[in-house]
């Protein structure tokens, strides 16, 4: 399996509250990318990087900013948490070839009340 | 990149072969076709890719007909571990796009 982490696995927070998930990969892969899955929309892009400090939207940015400071961090950062962010997040990595395969970390369970 | 059509749900019986379809008329010749498959709650698992040729691993074979408009996973030997569901996708330049869709869910059965 590839080497990708994702914390915290769990998170309960409040509506407005701030919150940070972290992606780490231990593959020195380019690029690595933000999913969210829900019933009935499969996995959704929400942000990617190609590099370090490079970072571009996905398909479903609004509300979500992330930073990549290092080769082997990829943070997402809801700015203040709403209902409708309740999901699960997966983190994924790939070297820079379109036709490489992506690999999935364990994923992030988000609930926001 | 091309949508895929793959069926809700298909039964196996435990250590018979799971043919899972896939199709995906509208496919470019640039764009590759992979399977992942999702057990439970997990991230999505890599299992196999191709873009012309058949393709063979450890965890499953992948048959594209000629006309690349269509393709069939294999797990030849089904376990009750290999329920899951199982995601055909099409890759093209667009790298991040990695469109999942609904999947067949894979019951195997004892």
């Amino acid at each position: 399996d590839a080497g990708i982490t994702q914390s915290p696995r769990h998170k309960v927070t409040e509506t407005g509250t701030p919150v940070t998930l972290r992606c780490h990969q231990t593959e020195n892969h380019r690029y690595m990318y933000w999913y969210r899955q829900d019933p009935g929309h499969g996995l959704r892009l929400i942000h990617y990087s190609y590099g370090v400090k490079d970072t571009d939207k996905g398909e479903v940015s609004d509300g979500y900013s992330v930073s990549r400071s290092k080769t082997e961090d990829f943070l997402l950062t809801l700015e203040s948490a709403t209902s409708s962010q309740t999901s699960v997040y997966f983190c994924a990595i790939s070297g820079p070839q379109y036709q490489e395969t992506q690999y999935f970390g364990p994923g992030t369970r988000l609930l926001v009340l | 990149d091309a949508k895929t059509t793959q069926p809700t749900s298909m039964d196996c019986a435990e250590g018979r072969a799971a043919n899972l379809p896939c199709n995906h008329s509208t496919i470019s010749g640039n764009e590759y076709v992979y399977w992942y498959r999702q057990i439970h709650s997990q991230g999505p698992q890599y299992i196999i890719h191709g873009l012309k040729n058949n393709e063979t691993n450890e965890m499953a074979s992948l048959i594209i007909t000629e006309d690349r408009k269509s393709s069939t996973l294999i797990l030849p030997h089904a376990t009750l571990r290999d329920t899951a569901v199982y995601y055909c996708i099409v890759r093209g330049h667009n790298f991040n796009k990695f469109y999942f869709g609904s999947g067949t869910k894979l019951n195997v059965k004892p």
